[in-house]
């Protein structure tokens, strides 16, 4: 019963600094998503995956890079950590983007010094 | 104008009450419809999907009004465990991911 699974949950970083969001699912879903939260903001999506092999920016793509070479995993890449970037980070996957709905993992509370 | 949008609230409701909220929608073509829940630093959890023919679960009901393009949400016999943030999500027509609207948030009081 793992479904979508994050790590890590609780991150410090240093203005500047790189780091990779981790982001697995086993339901074989073929669409994943990145998106971040903030107060007052809502959900925005950073990016997404209809499938292995193809990505797509979302609302808020700057300052973030993706790859999805397996199924299963959908790791998000912060190239230069900017305190803009302080979010809590959630990942989610569907069956059929855009029509079945999306199942999230549990989340990441990054925070940028 | 947002696509999708909600009251924030808070909806502050006795426990045993009924209360129900809107979201409305800004693209007349999409298809699917969705209220999740949220609780407080949790990830956003699957309540229900919403059907053009209204769709019941338990204490809790969804509609669908495509004339005036939005979902409601309406909980009945209102529990202290109901106290969350409701998310309206609706998908975009031609595309192939899903909006969020910001959440409604509710609290019931003893």
């Amino acid at each position: 019963n793992a479904g979508v699974t994050q790590t890590p949950k609780f991150q410090v970083l240093k203005t500047g600094q790189s780091m990779t969001l981790q982001c697995a699912q086993d339901m074989n879903h073929n669409s994943m998503y990145w998106y971040r939260q903030d107060p007052g903001m809502g959900l925005r999506l950073i990016y997404y995956s209809a499938s292995e092999g193809t990505t797509d920016k979302g609302e808020v793509p700057n300052g973030y890079n993706v790859s999805r070479s397996t199924t299963e995993d959908f790791p998000l890449r912060l190239l230069s950590a900017a305190p803009s970037q302080t979010s809590v980070y959630f990942c989610a996957s569907s069956d059929i983007s855009g029509i079945q709905p999306q199942h999230f993992g549990d989340g990441t509370r990054l925070s940028i010094l | 104008r947002k696509e999708v949008e909600q009251d924030p609230g808070p909806f502050n409701v006795p426990e045993g009450a009924t209360v129900a909220f809107n979201c409305t929608y800004s693209n007349s073509a999409s298809q699917s419809f969705f209220w999740y829940r949220q609780d407080c630093r949790k990830e956003p959890k699957l309540l229900m999907s919403v059907y053009s023919s209204g769709n019941e679960d338990g204490r809790f009901t969804a509609q669908l009004n495509r004339a005036s393009q939005y979902i409601s949400l309406l909980i009945r016999d209102s529990k202290l465990s109901d106290s969350a943030t409701y998310l309206c999500v609706v998908n975009e027509a031609a595309g192939n991911k899903l909006t969020f609207g910001g959440g409604t948030r509710v609290l019931v009081k003893p």
